[in-house]
C-alpha cells in the first residue's frame, strides 16, 4: 500500500492564481480530512469528508473548496490564492471517522507571493 | 470545543537523557493519537492509545481518560528523536481531530 499520497510536494503561486492540491489514499478509508500548518502552530482542519459525496468544513474553510467523488480521491482546491494561504497542508485518512488511528500524507509546501 | 494542551512547548535533552512530555485535554475523548514530526515535517504515528498503556521500543505512552491526559515517555534519547511531539483528540460528537500545539524537543550529542 502506497498510504496517502499527496502531490504537490512544493508550489509557488502568484496571487489570484487557482491550483488543486492533490490526495489519495489506497486504503479504502472513508473519513479524509485537508490541515494546513502554519509556523509554530498545530494542524487546523480545513474540511474533511466522511464517505464519497459527503464533504464539510472544518475550522478554517474560507478560500478553499473540496469535492469527494471517488472513495480514494480528496482534492483541494484554491480558486483565487491570497499569500494568507501561504502554508504546509496535509492531507489525513481514517477507517470510518475522526474516533479512527490517522493516517498522514507528506505534505505539500505552498507559498503564494 | 475541547482545548488540548501540551508541556513544555520546548525541552532540550542531552543524548542519552530521559523525558515525558504531557497532553491534558479538557473533555472526554474517543482517540488520542500522539505524533513525531521530523525536521523534514513528516507526521509519523506514533501512538493511536485512547485509553491505557502502550510500548514501543524506547517510546512509551499513558492515557488515563478519567483524568484526561496523556504522558509521552522517551527513553535514552537518541539525536533522531528531535523534532516536535503532538497529539491529537477527538471529542465525542465532533467530526474532527484537534491538535495540540506540541512540543519541540532537541536532543544534543
Amino acid at each position: 500500500n502506497a498510504g496517502v499520497t499527496q502531490t504537490p510536494k512544493f508550489q509557488v503561486l502568484k496571487t489570484g492564481q487557482s491550483m488543486t492540491l492533490q490526495c489519495a489514499q489506497d486504503m479504502n478509508h472513508e473519513y479524509m480530512s485537508w490541515y494546513r500548518q502554519d509556523p509554530g502552530m498545530g494542524l487546523r482542519l480545513i474540511h474533511y469528508s466522511v464517505g464519497a459525496g459527503i464533504t464539510d468544513q472544518g475550522e478554517v474553510p474560507n478560500g478553499y473548496n473540496v469535492s469527494r467523488s471517488t472513495t480514494e480521491d480528496f482534492p483541494l482546491r484554491l480558486l483565487s490564492a491570497a499569500p494568507s494561504q501561504t502554508s504546509v497542508y496535509f492531507c489525513a485518512s481514517s477507517s470510518r471517522g475522526p474516533e479512527d488511528e490517522q493516517f498522514f500524507g507528506p505534505g505539500t509546501r505552498l507559498t503564494v507571493l | 470545543g475541547i482545548q488540548v494542551e501540551q508541556s513544555p512547548p520546548d525541552l532540550i535533552l542531552q543524548e542519552g537523557a530521559n523525558s515525558t512530555l504531557r497532553c491534558n485535554f479538557s473533555d472526554s475523548v474517543n482517540n488520542l493519537q500522539w505524533f513525531h514530526q521530523n525536521p523534514w515535517g513528516q507526521l509519523i504515528n506514533l501512538f493511536y492509545i485512547p485509553s491505557g498503556t502502550k510500548q514501543n521500543g524506547r517510546l512509551s505512552a499513558t492515557t488515563v481518560a478519567t483524568e484526561r491526559y496523556s504522558l509521552l515517555y522517551i527513553s535514552s534519547s537518541q539525536t533522531t528523536d528531535s523534532g516536535v511531539y503532538f497529539c491529537a483528540v477527538n471529542s465525542g460528537g465532533y467530526q474532527k481531530v484537534t491538535f495540540g500545539t506540541g512540543t519541540k524537543l532537541q536532543v544534543i550529542p
